[in-house]
């Protein structure tokens, strides 16, 4: 079945310093989501990329979607605390109604 | 609006107990998901609904039974609960397929043992 793969698995940052994680899917995918799960909270949605090659800014973050649609990247300029947390992306799983997650890449920002 | 809501937060189980989860939501969505979430570890789908009375499987159903008879409620059935349940389950909702964002619920934290 379909794969959506993350790395890294974990990034320990530096507050300041950038930090991208990056997902690559099995298959060439329709859209891509991402998520952010703050520590014992629940997954909220941040973005979702639909066109080959586009990229999309929300103030220090950066979603690239990649020109064949099957990778995508989240860069974070200049790390906050309050960026905590852990980054999923989601693609559709084939032609059916479900979204196949990544494992997440888990950051923490040593402030 | 509420957005979803999952009761219990919290359940301590037995093995071979039952228990049902429960997972509401107001937004008028008609797709409804359940995953589990193993620490470390990802969104595992469990089973999900696209509308009242429709429900399929997802990724790892075994062990657990859903059913869709409104809009607003899917409940996840555990039977006879064992210790590989132990997880985090969420249960999320959205206004249509993959090409609509998930809204999830707070969560419940199960433990088996």
């Amino acid at each position: 079945g379909q794969q959506v793969m993350q790395i890294p698995q974990y990034q320990h940052v530096q507050e300041g310093e950038d930090f991208t994680t990056y997902c690559n899917s099995s298959t060439t995918l329709s859209n891509i989501q991402w998520y952010k799960q703050r520590p014992g909270g629940h997954p909220v949605f941040l973005i979702q990329l639909v066109k080959s090659g586009e990229v999309k800014k929300q103030k220090r973050l950066t979603f690239q979607f990649g020109e064949a649609k099957k990778n995508s990247s989240l860069h974070i300029t200049a790390t906050q605390t309050t960026d905590v947390g852990t980054y999923f992306c989601a693609g559709p799983s084939g032609g059916s109604e479900k979204l196949v997650f990544g494992k997440g890449t888990k950051l923490t920002v040593n402030p | 609006n509420a957005g979803v809501t999952q009761t219990p937060k919290f359940r301590i189980l037995k093995i071979g107990q039952s228990m049902t989860l429960q997972c509401t939501q107001d937004m008028n969505h008609n797709y409804m998901y359940w995953y589990r979430q193993d620490p470390g570890m990802g969104l595992k789908l469990i089973y999900y609904s696209v509308g009242a009375g429709i429900t399929d499987k997802g990724e790892v159903p075994n062990g657990y039974n859903v059913s869709r008879s409104t809009t607003e409620d899917f409940p996840l059935r555990l039977e006879l609960a064992a210790p590989s349940q132990t997880s985090v389950y969420f249960c999320a909702s959205s206004y249509g397929g993959t090409s609509y964002e998930q809204y999830f619920g707070p969560g419940t934290r199960l433990t088996v043992t």
